[in-house]
Protein backbone atom coordinates (compact mmCIF):
# COMPACT_ATOMS: atom_id res chain seq x y z
CA UNK A 1 0.00 0.00 0.00
CA UNK A 2 1.15 3.72 -1.01
CA UNK A 3 1.68 5.79 1.80
CA UNK A 4 -0.15 8.37 -0.11
CA UNK A 5 -2.43 7.76 -2.74
CA UNK A 6 -3.87 10.57 -4.82
CA UNK A 7 -6.11 10.36 -8.45
CA UNK A 8 -4.20 11.52 -10.90
CA UNK A 9 -7.09 12.57 -13.09
CA UNK A 10 -7.72 13.93 -15.27
CA UNK A 11 -10.50 15.86 -13.76
CA UNK A 12 -12.64 18.36 -15.86
CA UNK A 13 -15.07 20.47 -14.85
CA UNK A 14 -16.87 23.62 -16.27
CA UNK A 15 -15.92 27.16 -15.30
CA UNK A 16 -17.95 28.13 -11.48
CA UNK A 17 -18.25 24.63 -10.40
CA UNK A 18 -17.27 23.42 -6.56
CA UNK A 19 -13.70 21.51 -6.97
CA UNK A 20 -13.01 18.43 -4.77
CA UNK A 21 -9.80 16.69 -4.73
CA UNK A 22 -9.00 14.10 -1.94
CA UNK A 23 -5.88 12.03 -0.89
CA UNK A 24 -5.81 8.81 1.69
CA UNK A 25 -2.68 8.48 3.64
CA UNK A 26 -1.77 5.16 5.53
CA UNK A 27 0.70 6.57 8.10
CA UNK A 28 -0.91 7.69 11.03
CA UNK A 29 2.45 9.49 12.11
CA UNK A 30 1.93 12.37 9.65
CA UNK A 31 0.57 15.39 11.21
CA UNK A 32 0.98 17.97 8.35
CA UNK A 33 -0.78 17.96 5.86
CA UNK A 34 -0.77 20.44 2.49
CA UNK A 35 -1.86 20.82 -0.56
CA UNK A 36 0.48 22.67 -3.62
CA UNK A 37 -0.43 23.23 -7.36
CA UNK A 38 2.14 22.96 -9.69
CA UNK A 39 1.90 24.56 -13.43
CA UNK A 40 3.30 22.81 -16.23
CA UNK A 41 6.96 22.72 -16.06
CA UNK A 42 7.17 25.00 -12.82
CA UNK A 43 7.91 24.49 -9.15
CA UNK A 44 5.21 23.60 -6.71
CA UNK A 45 3.42 26.16 -4.96
CA UNK A 46 2.28 25.98 -1.39
CA UNK A 47 -1.19 26.80 -1.69
CA UNK A 48 -2.37 25.66 2.09
CA UNK A 49 -1.05 23.81 4.97
CA UNK A 50 -2.84 22.04 7.97
CA UNK A 51 -1.78 20.45 10.97
CA UNK A 52 -5.07 18.82 12.76
CA UNK A 53 -8.15 17.16 11.62
CA UNK A 54 -10.89 20.09 10.79
CA UNK A 55 -11.83 22.95 8.47
CA UNK A 56 -9.23 25.47 7.37
CA UNK A 57 -10.30 28.04 4.67
CA UNK A 58 -8.23 30.54 2.58
CA UNK A 59 -10.62 32.71 0.09
CA UNK A 60 -11.56 29.97 -2.79
CA UNK A 61 -10.21 26.80 -1.34
CA UNK A 62 -10.91 25.02 1.71
CA UNK A 63 -8.74 22.56 3.20
CA UNK A 64 -10.32 19.28 5.36
CA UNK A 65 -8.18 16.88 7.24
CA UNK A 66 -10.09 13.56 8.33
CA UNK A 67 -7.39 11.82 10.49
CA UNK A 68 -9.46 9.15 11.30
CA UNK A 69 -10.34 7.84 8.02
CA UNK A 70 -6.84 9.00 6.53
CA UNK A 71 -8.45 11.47 3.86
CA UNK A 72 -7.77 14.95 2.95
CA UNK A 73 -9.45 16.80 1.04
CA UNK A 74 -9.03 20.31 -1.13
CA UNK A 75 -12.59 22.18 -2.81
CA UNK A 76 -12.09 24.98 -4.70
CA UNK A 77 -14.88 27.12 -4.95
CA UNK A 78 -16.16 29.42 -8.32
CA UNK A 79 -13.75 27.63 -10.12
CA UNK A 80 -11.15 29.64 -12.73
CA UNK A 81 -9.87 28.26 -16.07
CA UNK A 82 -6.59 29.98 -13.94
CA UNK A 83 -7.32 27.15 -11.82
CA UNK A 84 -6.21 24.49 -14.10
CA UNK A 85 -2.85 22.59 -13.05
CA UNK A 86 -2.12 19.89 -10.78
CA UNK A 87 -2.28 19.79 -7.63
CA UNK A 88 -0.50 18.02 -5.55
CA UNK A 89 -1.15 16.81 -1.35
CA UNK A 90 1.93 16.29 0.64
CA UNK A 91 2.63 15.17 4.48
CA UNK A 92 4.59 15.13 6.74
CA UNK A 93 5.32 13.34 10.19
CA UNK A 94 7.08 16.53 11.42
CA UNK A 95 10.42 16.06 10.81
CA UNK A 96 12.13 16.59 7.65
CA UNK A 97 10.41 14.79 5.05
CA UNK A 98 7.60 15.11 2.98
CA UNK A 99 6.17 12.55 0.74
CA UNK A 100 3.68 13.71 -2.34
CA UNK A 101 1.15 12.12 -3.79
CA UNK A 102 0.90 11.55 -7.50
CA UNK A 103 -1.01 14.99 -7.87
CA UNK A 104 -4.38 15.64 -9.79
CA UNK A 105 -4.60 17.21 -13.06
CA UNK A 106 -7.54 19.94 -13.00
CA UNK A 107 -9.16 21.57 -16.25
CA UNK A 108 -11.65 23.80 -16.14
CA UNK A 109 -13.43 25.17 -18.69
CA UNK A 110 -14.24 28.45 -19.80
CA UNK B 1 8.61 39.23 -2.88
CA UNK B 2 11.54 36.65 -2.28
CA UNK B 3 12.27 33.69 -4.33
CA UNK B 4 14.28 30.51 -4.76
CA UNK B 5 16.16 30.30 -7.61
CA UNK B 6 17.78 28.00 -9.39
CA UNK B 7 20.58 27.47 -12.43
CA UNK B 8 20.59 26.30 -15.00
CA UNK B 9 17.47 25.51 -16.37
CA UNK B 10 18.08 22.82 -18.21
CA UNK B 11 21.48 20.81 -17.68
CA UNK B 12 22.29 18.29 -20.54
CA UNK B 13 25.14 16.46 -19.76
CA UNK B 14 26.69 12.58 -20.70
CA UNK B 15 26.23 9.65 -18.42
CA UNK B 16 29.33 9.23 -16.62
CA UNK B 17 29.51 12.83 -15.82
CA UNK B 18 29.37 14.89 -12.46
CA UNK B 19 26.56 17.56 -12.43
CA UNK B 20 26.28 20.03 -9.58
CA UNK B 21 23.06 21.65 -9.92
CA UNK B 22 22.64 24.94 -8.41
CA UNK B 23 20.42 26.69 -6.02
CA UNK B 24 19.35 30.35 -3.96
CA UNK B 25 17.21 29.95 -1.14
CA UNK B 26 15.18 32.99 0.39
CA UNK B 27 17.68 34.35 2.29
CA UNK B 28 16.03 34.05 6.06
CA UNK B 29 15.70 30.60 5.48
CA UNK B 30 17.14 27.92 7.70
CA UNK B 31 15.99 24.42 6.02
CA UNK B 32 16.72 23.55 2.69
CA UNK B 33 15.68 20.45 0.40
CA UNK B 34 16.02 18.85 -3.18
CA UNK B 35 13.75 16.90 -4.81
CA UNK B 36 13.16 15.42 -8.45
CA UNK B 37 10.44 14.71 -10.47
CA UNK B 38 10.85 12.12 -12.83
CA UNK B 39 8.88 13.23 -16.35
CA UNK B 40 5.16 12.11 -15.55
CA UNK B 41 6.05 10.87 -12.11
CA UNK B 42 5.19 12.15 -8.46
CA UNK B 43 7.58 14.49 -6.73
CA UNK B 44 10.11 12.45 -4.95
CA UNK B 45 11.83 13.87 -1.86
CA UNK B 46 15.78 13.44 -1.67
CA UNK B 47 17.60 14.85 0.97
CA UNK B 48 17.33 17.97 3.91
CA UNK B 49 19.80 20.12 4.84
CA UNK B 50 19.75 22.11 8.16
CA UNK B 51 22.89 23.95 10.16
CA UNK B 52 25.09 22.57 7.85
CA UNK B 53 24.37 18.75 7.74
CA UNK B 54 22.07 16.49 6.34
CA UNK B 55 18.38 16.22 8.79
CA UNK B 56 17.33 13.75 6.40
CA UNK B 57 17.64 11.37 3.18
CA UNK B 58 15.41 9.08 1.03
CA UNK B 59 16.57 5.83 -0.06
CA UNK B 60 16.96 7.49 -3.29
CA UNK B 61 20.20 9.37 -2.05
CA UNK B 62 22.93 7.38 -2.17
CA UNK B 63 26.45 7.56 -2.44
CA UNK B 64 26.28 9.00 -5.78
CA UNK B 65 24.42 12.13 -4.24
CA UNK B 66 25.76 14.83 -2.25
CA UNK B 67 24.52 18.53 -1.09
CA UNK B 68 26.84 21.21 0.09
CA UNK B 69 26.17 24.89 1.13
CA UNK B 70 29.27 26.54 0.41
CA UNK B 71 28.51 29.59 1.21
CA UNK B 72 25.56 32.02 2.85
CA UNK B 73 23.44 31.98 0.13
CA UNK B 74 23.87 28.77 -2.14
CA UNK B 75 23.28 25.32 -1.95
CA UNK B 76 24.23 22.69 -4.26
CA UNK B 77 23.42 19.34 -5.23
CA UNK B 78 25.97 17.09 -6.44
CA UNK B 79 25.39 13.78 -8.47
CA UNK B 80 28.97 11.95 -8.98
CA UNK B 81 28.84 10.06 -11.97
CA UNK B 82 24.90 10.20 -13.90
CA UNK B 83 23.00 7.79 -15.16
CA UNK B 84 19.99 7.82 -17.42
CA UNK B 85 17.70 7.31 -14.70
CA UNK B 86 18.60 10.88 -12.82
CA UNK B 87 17.13 12.44 -15.96
CA UNK B 88 14.31 14.54 -14.46
CA UNK B 89 13.48 18.02 -13.29
CA UNK B 90 15.35 18.72 -9.70
CA UNK B 91 13.49 21.25 -7.37
CA UNK B 92 15.76 22.84 -4.53
CA UNK B 93 13.01 24.17 -2.11
CA UNK B 94 13.61 26.52 1.54
CA UNK B 95 11.65 26.72 4.96
CA UNK B 96 12.08 29.82 7.55
CA UNK B 97 11.76 27.34 10.46
CA UNK B 98 11.34 23.72 11.23
CA UNK B 99 8.32 21.81 9.89
CA UNK B 100 8.09 21.05 6.15
CA UNK B 101 4.73 22.68 5.61
CA UNK B 102 5.89 26.10 4.51
CA UNK B 103 7.84 25.37 1.26
CA UNK B 104 8.89 27.31 -1.24
CA UNK B 105 10.00 25.38 -4.36
CA UNK B 106 12.16 27.04 -7.15
CA UNK B 107 11.18 26.74 -10.95
CA UNK B 108 13.74 23.61 -11.03
CA UNK B 109 16.72 22.54 -13.05
CA UNK B 110 15.57 19.99 -15.85
CA UNK B 111 18.65 16.91 -16.05
CA UNK B 112 18.77 15.50 -19.19
CA UNK B 113 21.25 12.37 -19.24
CA UNK B 114 21.98 10.73 -22.54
Amino acid sequence: QKEVEQDPGPLSVPEGAIVSLNCTYSNSAFQYFMWYRQYSRKGPELLMYTYSSGNKEDGRFTAQVDKSSKYISLFIRDSQPSDSATYLCAMDTGGFKTIFGAGTRLFVKA
Amino acid sequence: EPEVTQTPSHQVTQMGQEVILRCVPISNHLYFYWYRQILGQKVEFLVSFYNNEISEKSEIFDDQFSVERPDGSNFTLKIRSTKLEDSAMYFCASSPFRGQYEQYFGPGTRLTVT
